[in-house]
C-alpha cells in the first residue's frame, strides 16, 4: 500500500482558531486530494493539487486553503474553523495516468466546538 | 458532465445471501477506469479493483466479482455467500482524463452501507 500518513489523526479546537492538518506521502505521486467525509454525503474533494505549488479548487473549498511546497506534503489549512467543518478529512494521492488509484490515508477525525 | 451515482443507501442481507451493489455512471470521455472502494468500520478506504472503458470482461476474485457493461453505463459489484466481514460502506468512483483537466480527478458515488446479519 501507497504510504500516507496524515497528522493529526484527531483534534479537538474552538471555532475561530485556525487549524492546519497534514498529509504526507512517500510514493513521489504526483497528484494529492483533501477530502471530507460527512453522513449522507460521502467523500466531498476540498482540494486537490497536480504538482508542487499546483493546486485547484474542489466542490467544497469555500473556508479551506492548501499548500504543497514539497511532492511528499499536501497541508490544509481552516483559516478560522467553523462548527459545519466538523468532519472527518482525508487525505490521498495517486500516481500520473488516469488508470491509477487513489490511495487514502487513515483518516484526521476534527471536532470543533 | 462527470458522475457516479449509486442509488443504493443501505441494504442489509443475512449471511451467506449473495448481493449485488449497484453503481451507474456518466462520461463524456472514450477513455476512462472505474473502480471500488471498501470502507469497514474501522474507517480506513481500501481500493478493491480497477476497470478501464476497454475491458468489458467481468471479473471474479475469491467471492467478488464485477460486471462492467457500457452499453448501462454500469459497473456492479456482487458479493457471494456474503460474510459479517464484508460490512463496510462501498464507494464506486469514476476517473476521467481530458485535456482541460489538469487534476486528472476521481468523481465518487455517495456509497452504500453493507450490514450482513449473522
Amino acid at each position: 500500500d501507497a504510504g500516507i500518513t496524515q497528522s493529526p489523526r484527531h483534534k479537538v479546537t474552538e471555532t475561530g482558531t485556525p487549524v492546519t492538518l497534514r498529509c504526507h506521502q512517500t510514493e513521489n505521486h504526483r497528484y494529492m486530494y483533501w477530502y471530507r467525509q460527512d453522513p449522507g454525503h460521502g467523500l466531498r474533494l476540498i482540494h486537490y493539487s497536480y504538482g508542487v505549488k499546483d493546486t485547484d479548487k474542489g466542490e467544497v473549498s469555500d473556508g479551506y486553503s492548501v499548500s504543497r511546497s514539497k511532492t511528499e506534503d499536501f497541508l490544509l489549512t481552516l483559516e478560522s474553523a467553523t462548527s459545519s467543518q466538523t468532519s472527518v478529512y482525508f487525505c490521498a494521492s495517486r500516481g500520473s495516468g488516469g488508470d491509477q488509484p487513489q490511495h487514502f490515508g487513515d483518516g484526521t477525525r476534527l471536532s470543533i466546538l | 458532465a462527470q458522475k457516479v451515482t449509486q442509488a443504493q443507501t443501505e441494504i442489509s442481507v443475512v449471511e451467506k445471501e449473495d448481493v449485488t451493489l449497484d453503481c451507474v455512471y456518466e462520461t463524456r470521455d472514450t477513455t476512462y477506469y472505474l473502480f471500488w472502494y471498501k470502507q469497514p468500520p474501522s474507517g480506513e478506504l481500501v481500493f478493491l479493483i480497477r476497470r478501464n472503458s476497454f475491458d468489458e470482461q467481468n471479473e471474479i476474485s475469491g467471492r467478488y466479482s464485477w460486471n462492467f457493461q457500457k452499453s448501462t453505463s454500469s459497473f456492479n459489484f456482487t458479493i457471494t455467500a456474503s460474510q459479517v466481514v464484508d460490512s463496510a460502506v462501498y464507494f464506486c468512483a469514476l476517473s476521467g482524463f481530458s485535456a482541460m483537466n489538469t487534476g486528472n480527478q476521481f468523481y465518487f458515488g455517495t456509497g452504500t452501507s453493507l450490514t450482513v446479519i449473522p
